[in-house]
C-alpha cells in the first residue's frame, strides 16, 4: 500500500516533446513537493503545494509547471525538454502543520527522466 | 539562506564497525528540524533519522544516532553494527519549524560497508 507513489518510474523521450509527471499520496497530507535530484546526486525543492495552493517555487524554468486538482494529487509537466532536464524527479509529501513530526517528508520512488 | 554541508564524499566500514558521517549546516533560526535520509540504489528516499533542534537530547533509532551540537551546527550520524544492507548514499537535510516548509539537502556521502 504504497503511501506516495509516482508514475512513471522512467521516462526516456526525444527533446523538444511534453511530458507529464503524475503524483499521488494517500496520507492524509496537506502539503507535496517537487524535488530534482541532478546526475551528482544533488537534491534541490522545485516546488510545493499547500492544500492546492503554490506555496515554494524556486527559480525553475517556466517549461515546468506543478498542477494540484486536489491535495493528495501533485502533477509535474514539462513542455519542450532539453538535454539538461534528464534527471530523478522525487515527488513527497509532509503533514505541512508546524510541529515536531509533521516536517517529515515522505518520498515517492522516483522518475528517472532521460532526455535524448 | 540555510546551507547543509557534508564534507565526506564517500566513507567505507567494515561489517560490524561503527562509522560516523558528518554535517554541518547553516541557518539564522532558532526553531528548526535536521534529518538523515538513506537513499540506497533502489532510489527511494527513506528517512533514518530526525532531530528536533529544540531537544537537547540525540535522536537515537536502533543502530542510528545522531550529535547534535546546536551552538557548532552540527548533526553527525552515527551507524553502529553496519550492516551490509546499510551501503547507501546518506543525505543531511534541514528544515524550517514553520508551515511546510522545504528540505535543504546535502551533496550526500556515499557508504560502503565492507565483509
Amino acid at each position: 500500500d504504497t503511501a506516495v507513489s509516482q508514475t512513471p518510474k522512467y521516462l526516456v523521450t526525444q527533446m523538444g516533446n511534453d511530458k507529464s509527471i503524475k503524483c499521488e499520496q494517500n496520507l492524509g497530507h496537506d502539503t507535496m513537493y517537487w524535488y530534482k535530484q541532478d546526475s551528482k546526486k544533488f537534491l534541490k525543492i522545485m516546488f510545493s503545494y499547500n492544500n492546492k495552493e503554490l506555496i515554494i517555487n524556486e527559480t525553475v524554468p517556466n517549461r515546468f509547471s506543478p498542477k494540484s486538482p486536489d491535495k493528495a494529487h501533485l502533477n509535474l509537466h514539462i513542455n519542450s525538454l532539453e538535454l539538461g532536464d534528464s534527471a530523478v524527479y522525487f515527488c513527497a509529501s509532509s503533514q505541512g502543520q508546524p510541529g515536531p513530526m509533521n516536517t517529515e517528508a515522505f518520498f515517492g520512488q522516483g522518475t528517472r527522466l532521460t532526455v535524448v | 539562506a540555510q546551507t547543509v554541508t557534508q564534507s565526506q564524499p564517500e566513507m567505507s566500514v567494515q561489517e560490524a564497525e561503527t562509522v560516523t558521517l558528518s554535517c554541518t549546516y547553516d541557518t539564522s533560526e532558532s526553531d528548526y528540524y535536521l534529518f538523515w535520509y538513506k537513499q540506497p540504489p533502489s532510489r527511494q528516499m527513506i528517512l533514518v533519522i530526525r532531530q528536533e533542534a529544540y531537544k537537547q537530547q540525540n535522536a537515537t533509532e536502533n543502530r542510528f544516532s545522531v550529535n547534535f551540537q546546536k551552538a557548532a551546527k552540527s548533526f553527525s550520524l552515527k551507524i553502529s553494527d553496519s550492516q551490509l544492507g546499510d551501503a547507501a548514499m546518506y543525505f543531511c537535510a534541514w528544515s524550517g519549524a514553520g508551515t511546510a516548509s522545504k528540505l535543504t539537502f546535502g551533496t550526500g556521502t556515499r557508504l560502503q560497508v565492507t565483509l
